[in-house]
């Protein structure tokens, strides 16, 4: 089954303690994106991924790192996590490599509280 | 940057009433993408338009594109209580990667049975 799986689902943690929320696609896709989604503020993008070993800033990429080793995954990396990077984030793939964005595949979130 | 505008921002709807969803972009697009996000799900893909002008159905769905390219509307016609959910239009950011997809803040649609 084609899909995007993100973990963890779910995840509470503390002021600073560095944290890895993973994503890994298997529709061979080049483009991987993250979200966060927060009330009223609808999905902004954090980082993007063209392909393997070529990423991008967004527009909220402040206090996040991602890398892309394998074209498979795309982890999102909070050094340093603050109660403001409290949100429900998303990874997204798609298979585009060209000028128009195709489709974006989404995983089912993961919904992470910074205290 | 660009900016991707939706509205409105909550529509309530009695069942069977019709529905609209507007987006307007300060760039041109190159292309427009739908999502239908369910309460407690993700995203999902619901058509992309590229052509000016364009029109397109799917069912009770007609999604258009402006002449312009810098606007979009979805309509459903005669909702269900299936449709609940938040609609996002997202558009590719013009001077720039094509590649960083910029979201409307999303119209957040019920529907009363």
């Amino acid at each position: 089954e084609a899909q995007v799986t993100q973990n963890p689902r779910y995840l509470i943690t503390v002021t600073g303690k560095k944290l890895t929320v993973t994503c890994s696609q298997n529709m061979n896709h080049e483009y991987m994106s993250w979200y966060r989604q927060d009330p009223g503020l609808g999905l902004r993008q954090i980082y993007y991924s063209m392909n393997v070993e070529v990423t991008d800033k967004g527009d909220v990429p402040e206090g996040y790192k991602v890398s892309r080793k394998e074209k498979r995954n795309f982890p999102l990396i909070l050094e340093s996590p603050s109660p403001n990077q409290t949100s429900l984030y998303f990874c997204a793939s798609s298979f585009s490599g060209a000028s128009n964005t195709g489709e974006l595949f989404f995983g089912e979130g993961s919904r992470l509280t910074v205290l | 940057g660009q900016q991707v505008m939706q509205i409105p921002q909550y529509q309530h709807v009695q069942e069977g009433e019709d529905f609209t969803t507007y987006c307007n972009s300060s760039t041109t697009l190159s292309n427009i993408q739908w999502y239908k996000q369910r309460p407690g799900g993700h995203p999902v893909f619901l058509i992309q338009l590229v052509k000016s002008g364009e029109v397109k159905k799917q069912k009770r769905l007609t999604f258009q594109f402006g002449e312009a390219k810098k606007n979009s509307s979805l309509h459903i016609t005669a909702t269900q209580t299936t449709d609940v959910g938040t609609y996002f239009c997202a558009g590719p950011s013009r001077g720039g990667s094509n590649y960083k997809l910029t979201f409307g803040k999303g119209t957040l649609l019920t529907v009363n049975p």
